[in-house]
């Protein structure tokens, strides 16, 4: 199986809520990440694990948090979801030294009411 | 700042002509480049990617040409068609580190 998977495909939050997003890979791949995508704007990275090593974007450190417990699974979460939260979640996944750019999930639509 | 820039948001070729589609990057460190290709309500597919130890490299209409010095990559797809209708994405990043950044994407319309 050669696809990164994500659960679930759409999600309602209510605006102050937590909200966990899932991702999940079979292809053994040591990297994942989560990019946040709005309409009209560049996909932006959030955050990516190597290996068991989190590392978070700057501008976003506070905003999210992520777990791997293991190599084939990654979440996001949410702690407070506010109305600006409302985007695509995109996974992705990729080896590295394989010299092949991440592959994609097909994204989870959150929105924040 | 934006890291990788798509300074052209939108571009029309006619079918069966060259679309030429660009980027640039800002970090000196980024040594792994690519396109991807997007459609409305879609995640990004990878298209073609390439290390900057090469400075070109095909995939049947596809080529990539990476200028480094120049901190500028671009995507040649040859013989234009209508399904090549599309957004297109550039990435880059640093492929010790493992980051990976990408741009605003271009949107490619392709007229019959």
């Amino acid at each position: 199986d050669t696809t990164v998977k994500q659960n679930p495909r759409y999600k309602l939050a209510r605006v102050g809520k937590p909200v966990n997003l899932i991702c999940s890979q079979t292809m053994n791949h040591d990297t994942m990440y989560w990019y946040q995508k709005k309409p009209n704007q560049a996909p932006k990275l959030l955050l990516f694990y190597y290996d068991k090593i989190l590392n978070r974007e700057a501008d976003t450190f506070e905003k999210f948090q992520s777990s791997r417990p293991n190599n084939s699974f990654c979440s996001l979460y949410i702690g407070s979801a506010g109305l600006e939260y409302s985007a695509m979640y995109l996974c992705a996944s990729s080896r590295r030294g394989n010299n092949q750019a991440p592959l994609f999930g097909e994204g989870t639509r959150l929105s924040v009411l | 700042g934006q890291q990788v820039k798509q300074s052209s948001p939108s571009l029309t070729v006619q079918e069966g002509g060259i679309s030429i589609l660009n980027c640039d990057y800002e970090n000196d460190m980024f040594d792994y480049f690519a396109w991807y290709k997007k459609y409305p309500d879609n995640s990004p597919t990878l298209l073609i990617s390439v290390r900057s130890n090469v400075d070109k490299r095909e995939d049947g209409r596809l080529t990539v040409f990476l200028n480094k010095s120049g901190k500028h990559f671009s995507l040649h797809i040859t013989a234009s068609q209508p399904e090549d209708t599309a957004v297109y994405l550039c990435a880059a990043g640093d492929a010790g580190y493992q980051n990976f950044y990408f741009g605003k994407g271009t949107s490619l319309t392709v007229i019959p």
